[in-house]
């Protein structure tokens, strides 16, 4: 089966900079997704992982590894705007196309 | 202009009735989806369609009814609504093919509420 796992919730202070871990358990592995939801909105897309290492954009960094199960998104300069909840999403592919489940998210508290 | 669009955005019915959600994507994406967020946040995928073919079913009760006239229409239509059918119901659209990542495109969700 699947399934991924990432903390419930998690606080940091603004400047600072945040790590939220996930990890994963999957057959037919073909990508990573980082999305982040605010309340009461959509999900939007934050960063794509398919190979092993570190992808970054902006404040935003993405890191894998494949051979762990393992991936962690890395906010930097937080900013108050950043308090959201961030999916860890993993697509996988299976007969007739592919599927992308995601973790229970992570939410984010940034305070001043 | 809006690039997944779902309507309504809002649904208060009462149990046993029935009740469709449309969704529209204008991204040209092959592949469009249902998922269900329930009051805990999880996100959980219901349906998948690649040009109009079903290719994902997650074991969701029959009283839910995917349609897809089209590639760029998936409609989602609710039989015998329950209490636990309360939820927001997001409509996605992706690219799947090489070169694209296959990232996920959401409508605004539509927030179904049954009394």
């Amino acid at each position: 089966g699947q399934n991924i796992d990432q903390p419930t919730e998690m606080t940091a202070t603004e400047g600072a900079i945040v790590q939220i871990n996930c990890t994963y358990q999957t057959s037919g592995f073909n990508g990573l997704f980082w999305y982040q939801q605010h309340a009461g909105e959509a999900p939007t897309f934050l960063s794509y992982n398919v190979l092993d290492g570190l992808e970054e954009k902006g404040r935003f960094s993405s890191f894998l590894s494949r051979s762990k199960g393992y991936s962690y998104l890395l906010l930097k300069e937080l900013q108050m705007k950043d308090s959201a909840s961030y999916l860890c999403a993993v697509r996988s592919f299976h007969t007739g196309g592919f599927k992308t489940i995601f973790g229970a998210g992570t939410r984010l508290f940034v305070k001043a | 202009d809006t690039a997944v669009s779902q309507t309504p955005k809002y649904l208060v019915t009462q149990m046993g009735n029935d009740k469709s959600i449309k969704c529209e994507q204008n991204l040209g994406h092959d592949t469009m989806y249902w998922y269900k967020q329930d009051s805990k946040k999880f996100l959980k995928i219901m349906f998948s369609y690649n040009n109009k073919e079903l290719i994902i079913n997650e074991t969701v009760p029959n009283r839910f009814s995917p349609k897809s006239p089209d590639k760029a229409h998936l409609n989602l239509h609710i039989n015998s609504l329950e209490l636990g059918d309360s939820a927001v119901y997001f409509c996605a659209s992706s690219q799947e093919r090489i070169p694209n990542t296959g990232e996920l495109f959401f409508g605004e969700g539509s927030r179904l509420t049954v009394l």
